[in-house]
């Protein structure tokens, strides 16, 4: 089964301390895509990051970036000078080679306090 | 702007009643996708398109259809078998290729009444 854990629920940090969302996820594939999305209160799902498993370098965008351990299918995000805007649900998702599925996690609320 | 539109941004259905929710896209893409999201959950896959007049069901089709007669439109029907069709309903679009990224309308919220 393909699954995707994300163990914790919700997080609160202050602006611009540094925080670190995690995610494991569960595939006997080799070949696939991973992504963060976030979710404001508006509720439109918005792309974060991605990146590819064959790539060893993580991916970074702005303020954004991964810790990809495929080893140990570990896929987590750290969002520097993180501002009240980037409060939010927080998807990790994954997606096959070739398949047409994304697979989500359950979230994590991420609230960031003034 | 190129993006994708949901409408209607909220939709009440009676009992036994079929609603229609509208997906439209101009940013080219070939794939399409609805995802029904349940609260405090992930999004779960309803039905793909990878090209028009062609689609494939998804985890939870059943109580839903969909239709792709023109490559910008994506309709999806909830119809009376969805025992439980209230959730927020999102609609993707990708262009085909290897994990290509699904980028996402801003949703319907469906509710019975």
């Amino acid at each position: 089964a393909q699954t995707v854990t994300q163990s914790q629920p919700e997080m609160s940090v202050q602006e611009a301390e540094t925080v670190t969302l995690s995610c494991t996820y569960d595939t006997s594939e080799s070949n696939y895509y991973l992504f963060w999305y976030k979710q404001p209160p508006s509720r439109q799902m918005i792309l974060v990051i991605r990146q590819e498993a064959y790539k060893q370098q993580n991916a970074t965008e702005n303020r954004f970036s991964v810790n990809f351990q495929k080893a140990a299918k570990s896929f987590s995000l750290k969002i520097s000078d993180p501002q009240l805007g980037d409060t939010a649900m927080y998807f990790c998702a994954f997606i096959i080679q070739g398949a047409q599925k994304l697979v989500f996690g359950q979230g994590t609320r991420l609230t960031i306090n003034p | 702007d190129g993006g994708i539109t949901q409408s209607p941004k909220y939709l009440f259905r009676k009992e036994g009643q079929n609603v229609t929710l509208s997906c439209e896209q101009n940013l080219n893409h070939d794939a399409m996708y609805w995802y029904r999201q349940d609260p405090g959950q992930g999004l779960r896959l309803i039905y793909y398109s990878q090209i028009v007049n062609d689609f494939q069901k998804g985890d939870i089709a059943e109580g839903y259809s969909v239709s792709r007669e023109k490559k910008e439109s994506f309709p999806l029907t909830v119809t009376s078998a969805q025992k439980n069709p209230t959730a927020f309903y999102l609609c993707a679009s990708s262009i085909l290729g290897l994990g290509e990224t699904q980028y996402f309308g801003p949703g319907t919220r469906l509710l019975v009444l």
